[in-house]
């Protein structure tokens, strides 16, 4: 079955230094989502890339899609104690049953005032 | 303003106690979902509705069953609970199961005494 792997799964930061988080998919993806869980708290969507190559960006976040459309990429600039939480990466096959996202385990991340 | 309420926030059920979790949604979403999430872990995908089209998940559990009276509405029944089953529960909604976003509730903590 399909496989989405995140790393790092933890990144401890210094508030004003960039974090980046990283996920591979074992199969290509029609699309990707990222969301983010703060402590406590439950996921919150962010974004969804469905183009290869694609780029977006949200304020000081970018998120990239890899060109094969397995990989993509959440970084942070600057970063500052409100990032802090998990941020999760979620994929949907690009075939067959194409409904189910299947998450990433996560990056969390902790920003040091 | 609340879109996905989950009741109750919190849940305290005896081993093998049966308990059933509510997840209602103001969105008019097709689609609703449960998953399950341990600690540090990404949410697992119980299984989802979509419309009045039930869709379980190949390795859920047949302790975990689910109802959806109308579209508003959706329950998690867990009919004998295990101490493994103790877990946030997340009821999830989005407009349809292919490309967009899924909005959260804020979760049942589930504790097995």
């Amino acid at each position: 079955g399909q496989q989405v792997m995140q790393i790092p799964q933890y990144q401890h930061v210094q508030e004003g230094e960039d974090f980046t988080t990283y996920c591979n998919s074992s199969t290509t993806l029609s699309n990707i989502q990222w969301y983010k869980q703060r402590p406590g708290g439950h996921p919150v969507f962010l974004i969804q890339l469905v183009k290869s190559g694609e780029v977006k960006k949200q304020k000081r976040l970018t998120f990239q899609f890899g060109e094969a459309k397995k990989n993509s990429s959440l970084h942070i600039t600057a970063t500052q104690t409100t990032d802090v939480g998990t941020y999760f990466c979620a994929g949907r096959n690009s075939g067959g049953s194409n409904y189910k996202l299947t998450f990433g385990k996560g990056t969390l991340l902790t920003v040091n005032p | 303003d609340a879109m996905v309420i989950q009741n109750p926030r919190y849940q305290v059920t005896q081993f093998g106690k049966p308990v059933t979790l509510s997840c209602s949604q103001t969105l008019n979403h097709n689609v609703m979902y449960w998953y399950q999430q341990k600690s540090s872990q990404a949410p697992k995908l119980l299984f989802h509705y979509y419309d009045k089209d039930f869709n379980n998940e190949a390795d859920t559990p047949d302790n975990f069953q689910s109802r959806r009276p109308n579209t508003s509405f959706c329950f998690l029944d867990i009919r004998s609970p295990g101490l493994g089953d103790a877990a946030m529960y997340l009821c999830a909604t989005s407009r349809d199961r292919a490309s967009y976003e899924q909005y959260f509730g804020p979760g049942t903590r589930l504790t097995v005494t």
